[in-house]
């Protein structure tokens, strides 16, 4: 079945890096999801990719919907505390409605 | 606009107790709807979703069910706790295949 393979599994950086972060997979993806999950909270949408090379911004975040359509990146800019959580990547599968989801990136700020 | 509620926010239960988690949707009509459980520090595991009043699809066989007795009310329910059953428990709703969660519920089973 489809499969989304997320890394980095954590991220531990200083507070004014930028990340990157990727999700790939050996299907193709009509759609790329990012989500982001605080402690405690539900996943919240950041950024939805519909057409492949598809570049998209939301404030520092971009991410891109890969060429091939087997791949999406996220970037985050100029990173700040409220950037810790976990990132989800996630695309549609083809045959319900159901959402095929990477196992996440933890992002972790040192002091 | 939409919103999307689950109670309670946290539930410490029994091994053996039965459960009942609540999901709603306000500002949507015919929703899908889905029910997930996350271990901690670990992802998303889907354990049914609905596309409609009364149909349930259950993608992971367990101690749980779910019913859709209402448009926009997903419930999930167990007869007997296990100690297994412990995460955090996350229902959403869906709109042209994005998804869109509410706040979750804590179960701790002791």
């Amino acid at each position: 079945g489809q499969q989304l393979n997320q890394s980095p599994q954590s991220m531990f950086i200083q507070e004014g890096e930028d990340v990157s972060m990727n999700c790939t997979s050996s299907s193709i993806f009509n759609t790329w999801l990012w989500y982001k999950q605080d402690p405690g909270e539900g996943p919240v949408l950041l950024i939805a990719l519909y057409k492949a090379g598809e570049l998209t911004s939301n404030g520092r975040l971009t991410a891109q919907f890969g060429i091939t359509r087997k791949d999406s990146f996220l970037n985050i800019s100029a990173s700040i505390p409220s950037d810790v959580g976990i990132y989800f990547c996630a695309g549609p599968q083809v045959s319900n409605y159901q959402l095929i989801w990477g196992a996440g990136t933890k992002l972790i700020i040192k002091p | 606009s939409q919103t999307i509620h689950q109670w309670p926010a946290t539930l410490v239960q029994p091994v053996g107790s039965p459960l009942s988690l609540e999901c709603t949707v306000e500002g949507t009509s015919n929703p899908n709807l889905y029910w997930y459980r996350q271990a901690a520090g670990r992802g998303l595991q889907l354990l049914f979703y609905s596309v409609g009043i009364g149909q349930i699809s259950s993608e992971v066989p367990q101690n749980l069910s779910a019913s859709r007795p209402q448009d926009r009310q997903f419930i999930l329910s167990s007869k007997k706790l296990l100690l297994s059953d412990s995460g955090f428990y996350l229902c959403a709703w869906a709109r042209d295949g994005e998804q869109f969660f509410g706040p979750g519920t804590r179960l701790t089973v002791l």
